[in-house]
C-alpha cells in the first residue's frame, strides 16, 4: 500500500512569496489533515477534510493561508504571502476512519520543509 | 493554558531500564487518546491508542489513562538504544479536535 505522498520535499522562498504544498492521501482515506510543525514543537493542526468538505479550520491564519481538497483526494496549502514564522515542517495525513469516537490512526507524509529568509 | 501538555525533556534512561513518559490534558471530554513516535528529521508514527481507563499493553510498550485526573502516559520497557526518539501525545476534545503535544525527547544509553 502506498504512503501519503508529499512535495516538493524542500522549499527555500523569500518573505512575501507565495508558496504551495501538495498531498496525496492513501487510496480510499476519506479524512485529510494539513499540521504544521515548528522545530522544537508539536504538530498543530492547520485544517481537516473529510472528503472534500472542510471539518476543522480553527487554527488556520486565514488571512495568509487556505486549503483546498478537490474531489476528495488530492490536496493543496497555499501560503501567500509568507512571513518568516511561516517556517516550519507541513505534514500532511490522511486517515482511514471518518468522524467518529473511537480510533482515529492517522499515517503521515514525509512533510515540507518550508524555509522563508 | 494548552489542550496537551508534556515535560519536553530530555528524558535520559539506560538500555534496558523502563522510560516513563507523562502527558495531562485539559478537555475533561477528551475521549480518545494517542502516542507517536517521531524520529529526528522524521514523521511522527501512531504507536499506540488508548480510549478506556486503565492500561493496554502491545508488546514492550503500555499505555496507562486516567480520565479522573486527565493524565495519560506511556511506558516503554527493556528501553532500546533504537527507541531514542520525540514521543509525542495527541488528545481528541470534545470538539473533535486532534491536539498534539509538545513531545518528550527520549535518549536511551546503551
Amino acid at each position: 500500500e502506498a504512503g501519503v505522498a508529499q512535495s516538493p520535499r524542500y522549499k527555500i522562498i523569500e518573505k512575501r512569496q507565495s508558496v504551495a504544498f501538495w498531498c496525496n492521501p492513501i487510496s480510499g482515506h476519506a479524512t485529510l489533515y494539513w499540521y504544521q510543525q515548528i522545530l522544537g514543537q508539536g504538530p498543530k493542526l492547520l485544517i481537516q477534510f473529510q472528503n472534500n468538505g472542510v471539518v476543522d479550520d480553527s487554527q488556520l491564519p486565514k488571512d495568509r493561508f487556505s486549503a483546498e481538497r478537490l474531489k476528495g483526494v488530492d490536496s493543496t496549502l497555499k501560503i501567500q504571502p509568507a512571513k518568516l514564522e511561516d517556517s516550519a515542517v507541513y505534514l500532511c495525513a490522511s486517515s482511514l476512519a471518518p468522524l467518529q469516537r473511537g480510533y482515529y490512526e492517522q499515517y503521515f507524509g514525509p512533510g515540507t520543509r518550508l524555509t522563508v529568509t | 493554558q494548552k489542550e496537551v501538555e508534556q515535560n519536553s525533556g530530555p528524558l535520559s534512561v539506560p538500555e534496558g531500564a523502563i522510560a516513563s513518559l507523562n502527558c495531562t490534558y485539559s478537555d475533561r471530554g477528551s475521549q480518545s487518546f494517542f502516542w507517536y513516535r517521531q524520529y529526528s528529521g522524521k514523521s511522527p508514527e501512531l504507536i499506540m491508542f488508548i480510549y478506556s481507563n486503565g492500561d493496554k499493553e502491545d508488546g514492550r510498550f503500555t499505555a496507562q489513562l486516567n480520565k479522573a485526573s486527565q493524565y495519560v502516559s506511556l511506558l516503554i520497557r527493556d528501553s532500546q538504544p533504537s527507541d531514542s526518539a520525540t514521543y509525542l501525545c495527541a488528545v481528541v476534545s470534545t470538539g473533535n479536535q486532534f491536539y498534539f503535544g509538545t513531545g518528550t525527547s527520549l535518549t536511551v544509553i546503551p
